[in-house]
């Protein structure tokens, strides 16, 4: 079975600092995507970054760029340059290709961008 | 293009009643998956539906079922509600094949008291 680890509950920094969000998976599976999602306070579940398994290149999104080790499979997010609107739940999540393309989520680092 | 609604927004249950939760799709999309977020944490996954057939379940109880319609919008049934059934159940819809773009909804707070 996969998992997804996020090891820090809880982060803040001040506004325009940099800051990375960290992630740890296990799975056997040797394709598959990993995923950064937003959840702000309205609930809804919005998609940060995507990242294919089999690219080496690091997926990057305006202000947002991963981290991706796949032998130490950790799957860092660095947000640059933070604004206020960036405060929310962030959760790590991963995807198997084969079977039914469910989402395995972590845990979730509550991240606040401080004025 | 619609995006991904669900409906109602917040519910109030008994322990041992039944709920119907229900999302409509984006536009285009044939698949839809539910997923149960308890307080505080990630969601996890539910069951998804396919082309009108179930294509996966998660670790759930028969008691949690659930329908997709020939519009591809879809019914979440949770049969004698239990206290830890409380949580905000999310739908996501996404075009078979290319599952990994799911788009999620705004969710349903379920409190079951």
């Amino acid at each position: 079975a996969q998992t997804v680890t996020q090891s820090q509950p809880e982060m803040s920094v001040q506004e325009a600092e940099t800051v990375t969000l960290s992630c740890t998976y296990d799975t056997s599976e040797s394709n598959y995507y990993l995923f950064w999602y937003k959840q702000p306070p309205s609930r809804q579940m919005i998609l940060v970054i995507r990242q294919e398994a089999y690219k080496q290149q690091n997926a990057t999104e305006n202000r947002f760029s991963v981290n991706f080790q796949k032998a130490a499979k950790s799957f860092s997010l660095k947000i640059s340059d933070s604004q206020l609107g960036d405060t929310a739940m962030y959760f790590c999540a991963f995807m198997t290709v084969q079977g039914a393309q469910k989402l395995v989520f972590g845990q979730g680092t509550r991240l606040t961008i401080n004025p | 293009e619609t995006g991904v609604t669900q409906s109602p927004t917040h519910l109030i249950k008994t322990r041992g009643q039944q709920v119907t939760l229900r999302c409509s799709s984006q536009s285009g999309h044939n698949t839809v998956s539910w997923y149960q977020q308890a307080l505080g944490q990630g969601p996890q996954f539910i069951f998804q539906y396919y082309r009108e057939e179930e294509n996966g379940r998660g670790n759930f109880p028969p008691r949690f079922s659930g329908l997709q319609f020939p519009n591809y919008s879809s019914e979440l049934n949770v049969n004698a509600l239990e206290l830890d059934d409380s949580a905000l159940y999310l739908c996501a819809s996404s075009l078979g094949g290319l599952a990994y773009e799911q788009y999620f909804g705004p969710g349903t707070r379920l409190t079951v008291t």
